[in-house]
């Protein structure tokens, strides 16, 4: 069964700090997709950014980048120049590919300090 | 595009009440979802439709819970008689059909914050 964690229940960094939030994951299928989302307080979930188990390279998207070590099973998010309202969760997500269901993990609590 | 709309944003209610949430999915998707997020157990996937088709329910917790998708731009979630422990954030998001990849990314509604008291 598909299951993801994130170990980081909480976390302060200074703004302008690079911040990296872990994730982990496990499937049997050897085709999947991992995800990011971040909940700010006003609760709704935005999508940041894909990587494809496949993908040759690490995904970006402006501010967001995803370390993505395969043969470790885990799939980072790496903020850079963090800003006051990155602070929010941040949840991590897989789905095998072919299959629509998401599977979340429990949520990292970012607060960017100014 | 107004996105994903789910409606009411709040609702309380007492024990023993049947609840109605509804939502309205992005025009063109192929997939519904319905999650519930609770402190304790994070955000569940409760079912999901396909073309208006329930595909998978086993996230439902339990008969008080059903939901229908009567056409492609409405489906509701239903909860009798709600209990205490139904408290919870319910999310409605849509997806495109397709091979699983970023393509597929589910777009969530804002959310129905239920508490039952």
């Amino acid at each position: 069964a598909q299951k993801i964690t994130q170990t980081q229940p909480g976390m302060f960094v200074q703004e302008k700090e690079a911040v990296t939030l872990d994730c982990t994951y496990d499937t049997s299928d050897p085709s999947y997709g991992l995800f990011w989302y971040k909940q700010p307080s006003s609760g709704e979930m935005i999508f940041l950014i894909y990587q494809g188990s496949y993908d040759q390279q690490n995904a970006t998207e402006g501010r967001y980048s995803l370390n993505f070590q395969k043969a470790r099973k885990s799939a980072n998010l790496v903020i850079s120049a963090s800003q006051l309202g990155d602070s929010a969760m941040y949840f991590c997500a897989m789905r095998d590919r072919g299959a629509q269901k998401l599977v979340f993990g429990q949520g990292t609590r970012l607060t960017i300090n100014p | 595009d107004a996105g994903v709309i789910q409606s009411p944003r709040h609702e309380v209610t007492e024990m023993g009440q049947e609840v109605t949430l509804r939502c309205k999915p992005i025009s063109g998707h192929d997939y519904l979802f319905w999650y519930r997020q609770t402190m304790m157990r994070g955000l569940e996937l409760l079912i999901y439709f396909n073309n208006n088709v329930p595909i998978d329910d086993s996230g439902m917790p339990e008969d008080r819970f059903s939901a229908k998708m009567p056409n492609a731009s409405f489906s509701t979630l239903k909860i009798q008689p709600s209990e205490p422990r139904d408290s919870a954030v319910y999310f409605c998001a849509s997806s495109l059909a397709g091979s699983g990849g970023a393509e597929n990314e589910q777009f969530f509604g804002p959310g129905t914050r239920l508490t039952v008291l």
